[in-house]
């Protein structure tokens, strides 16, 4: 079955270090797109993208950095880690031509010590 | 994309109608409203979306008002398993993005 799948579920890291979320899908979904949602609040988008060599900033875009050299991947890079970056990462993807439905992603727990 | 407002939490008996109140008062004419929930600490889930015409799905149904201000989604018959914080997100059809604000925490009750 098509899935998307994130990695890793947990991380703990440094502040100062980069560190690398890994986002993949096997539905073939143009659009891919990452969150970030901290305790008692909702999901706030960091990234996005509509295809290969795409990306645009979200609403939470500082310190976070994305790539897109395929269909299946959009790897989530923090250049240097700060612990205002400790979250829950979710990446979604959806189909394009108007098809909004978003499927998520397990999530990643990111704690930055 | 037009903003939403959702009552923080609700409590709803189980087997009974669980009914979630979204209002959208500066939602423009093409904008669509999405339905997501979230159990505990999963990725969210779809549940459904509409433009102005009520619509039903296997998990639930939207009744959006006939001046599209304020929706409604309506979980026919609640169980444990519905417990979980719904999110009423307005936004463009092919815009694809979406704006998650706090959402309902719906508590269902045996």
């Amino acid at each position: 079955d098509a899935e998307i799948t994130q990695s890793p579920r947990h991380k703990i890291t440094e502040t100062g270090r980069q560190v690398t979320l890994a986002c993949h899908q096997t539905w073939n979904h143009n659009n891919m797109f990452w969150y970030r949602q901290d305790l008692g609040h909702g999901l706030r988008l960091i990234h996005y993208s509509y295809g290969v060599q795409d990306t645009n900033k979200g609403e939470v875009s500082d310190g976070y950095s994305v790539s897109r050299s395929n269909t299946e991947d959009l790897p989530l890079t923090l250049e240097s880690a700060a612990s205002s970056q400790t979250s829950v990462y979710f990446c979604a993807s959806s189909e394009s031509l108007g098809r909004n439905e978003q499927f998520f992603g397990p999530g990643t727990r990111l704690t930055v010590l | 994309d037009a903003k939403t407002t959702q009552p923080p939490s609700m409590d709803c008996a189980e087997g009974r109608a669980a009914n979630l109140p979204c209002n959208h008062s500066t939602i423009s004419g093409n904008e669509y409203v999405y339905w997501y929930r979230q159990i505990h600490s999963q990725g969210p889930q779809y549940i459904i979306h509409g433009l102005k015409n009520n619509e039903t799905n296997e998990m639930a149904s939207l009744i959006i008002t006939e001046d599209r201000k304020s929706s409604t989604l309506i979980l026919p018959h609640a169980t444990l398993r519905d417990t979980a914080v719904y999110y009423c997100i307005v936004t463009l059809y092919n815009f694809n993005k979406f704006y998650f604000g706090s959402g309902t925490k719906l508590n269902v009750k045996p």
